[in-house]
């Protein structure tokens, strides 16, 4: 199976808050990350949160590291149509700190 | 503001043909990253580098693919010779290196389009 796993697709209205979430398989995962990708585009790194953590926030952005679940979510608030990307999440694959990505969260962001 | 830059944007080729692909890291970055990106999955990494040496590329298809990065700057990845499964984005990432630093810089990666 794969080791970092996400839902495929978010809906929400302009205004509203998104939340994206992860599991991840690696325990030894030193950094956990939230990247961005617009189409067409590379990625952009939008937050990460070490693995001691529980919560970090960031303007719009509030990471939450649930450690015993190895669950990891993204919330933005007040979202706006310019949100509207590719979310990926990321584990520092055997506590190394290279990115090992999840599929992607497709957010659309509408009216 | 300092960026990774890869080239070309887009490329399409023949299959069995050879195609290579170009990454410029940012100034000073002594880890290099190949990953390739086939559409509507994650990146998933090919090769990594620490200056000139290759540190993983356990992922790398060895038979087709290869990577350098002779002097510890700017790196190469080459296909040879392409076949229809290869079509993907393959993007390329830097980072500064050391105990502290968290952040990989990615390209705008290379459309590739085998035909």
């Amino acid at each position: 199976g794969e080791d970092v796993e996400q839902s495929l697709f978010l809906s929400v209205r302009e205004g509203d808050s998104s939340v994206i979430n992860c599991t991840y398989t690696d325990s030894s995962s030193t950094y956990l990350y939230w990247y961005k990708q617009e189409p067409g585009a590379g990625l952009q790194l939008l937050t990460y949160i070490f693995s001691n953590m529980d919560m970090k926030q960031d303007q719009r952005l509030t990471v939450l590291l649930n450690k015993k679940d190895k669950h990891l979510s993204l919330r933005i608030a007040d979202t706006q149509t310019g949100d509207s990307a590719i979310y990926f999440c990321a584990d520092s694959s055997g506590g190394s700190y290279i990115p090992t990505f999840g599929r992607g969260t497709s957010l659309i962001v509408h009216p | 503001e300092a960026e990774v830059a890869q080239s070309p944007r887009y490329k399409i080729t023949e299959k069995s043909q050879a195609v290579a692909f170009w990454c410029d890291p940012i100034s000073g970055h002594a880890t290099l990253y190949w990953y390739r990106q086939i559409l509507g999955q994650g990146p998933e990494l090919l090769v990594q580098f620490q200056d000139e040496s290759v540190v993983d590329d356990s992922q790398l298809p060895k038979d087709r693919f290869s990577a350098e990065r002779l002097k510890g700057v700017d790196s190469t990845l080459k296909i040879q010779p392409a076949e229809l499964g290869d079509s993907a984005m393959y993007l390329c990432a830097s980072r500064l290196g050391g105990h502290l630093d968290t952040e990989a810089f990615f390209g705008q990666g290379t459309r590739l389009t085998v035909v």
